[in-house]
């Protein structure tokens, strides 16, 4: 079974652009969640969606956004893109909406300059 | 906050010799301790988890140890090898949300 696939995996925008990541989960996986991972903080959460509905969120500002469609598939949104923003973004899937048990895809690696 | 507090931040090991990390919490309503394995350019690797209905659970040389009184729990790398050189998460989270990690433990095996 094909495992969480994300793209692009490298990605380098200007200060002030947007940008859209990619997450497809695992099969038949219906849950998709996001982190940042920097150095400084550590790994965050950002949000989790379900049924294309977002069910968590974390505590980033209103510029990190997403949406998942009706085949569970997940992008994310990042919005007037600020230096601090660089850091690898990771999606992770799991099989239903609040099952701990979450796999996560290799990152794409936002660098902000 | 931070949530989950691991430690420590990094370990140097000799290859045979035994890898503890080490992490603790606080919020009672936790119910569910991953623990995962990155290696660089990679996403996290679950690499096993447990309930605090068990004190202890062991998957090949991969061991979790949980204190539910002391609100700590541990992984031991027994026999270490210089393929397990990589970070490592705990992680936390109570029923239905999402995972709190800790800040990473680098290990570095020693040949």
């Amino acid at each position: 079974k094909a495992g969480v696939t994300q793209t692009p995996r490298y990605l380098i925008k200007t200060r002030g652009q947007q940008v859209t990541l990619s997450c497809s989960p695992i099969s038949g996986h219906r849950s998709v969640s996001w982190y940042q991972q920097t150095p400084g903080q550590g790994l965050q959460f950002l949000f989790e969606y379900f049924s294309e509905t977002q069910r968590n969120k974390g505590n980033f500002p209103g510029r990190f956004s997403g949406r998942q469609f009706s085949n569970s598939r997940s992008e994310m949104n990042v919005s007037t893109l600020e230096l601090g923003d660089s850091a690898l973004y990771l999606c992770a899937s799991s099989l239903v909406l609040g099952d701990s048990e979450q796999y996560f895809g290799p990152g794409t690696r936002l660098t902000v300059t | 906050q931070q949530q989950v507090k691991q430690s420590p931040q990094s370990l140097i090991v000799q290859k045979g010799g035994i890898s503890i990390i080490n992490c603790a919490y606080e919020n009672t309503a936790f119910d569910y301790f991953p623990w995962y394995q990155q290696f660089p350019g990679k996403g996290p690797a679950l690499l096993i988890a447990i309930r605090p209905d068990v004190s202890e659970k062991k998957e090949g040389r991969f061991t979790i140890s949980f204190n539910k009184s002391a609100k700590q729990f541990s992984l031991h790398i027994m026999d270490s090898q210089p393929g397990d050189s990589a970070t490592y998460f705990c992680a936390a989270s109570p029923p239905g949300y999402a995972l709190n990690f800790g800040k990473g433990t680098s290990l570095l095996v020693t040949p």
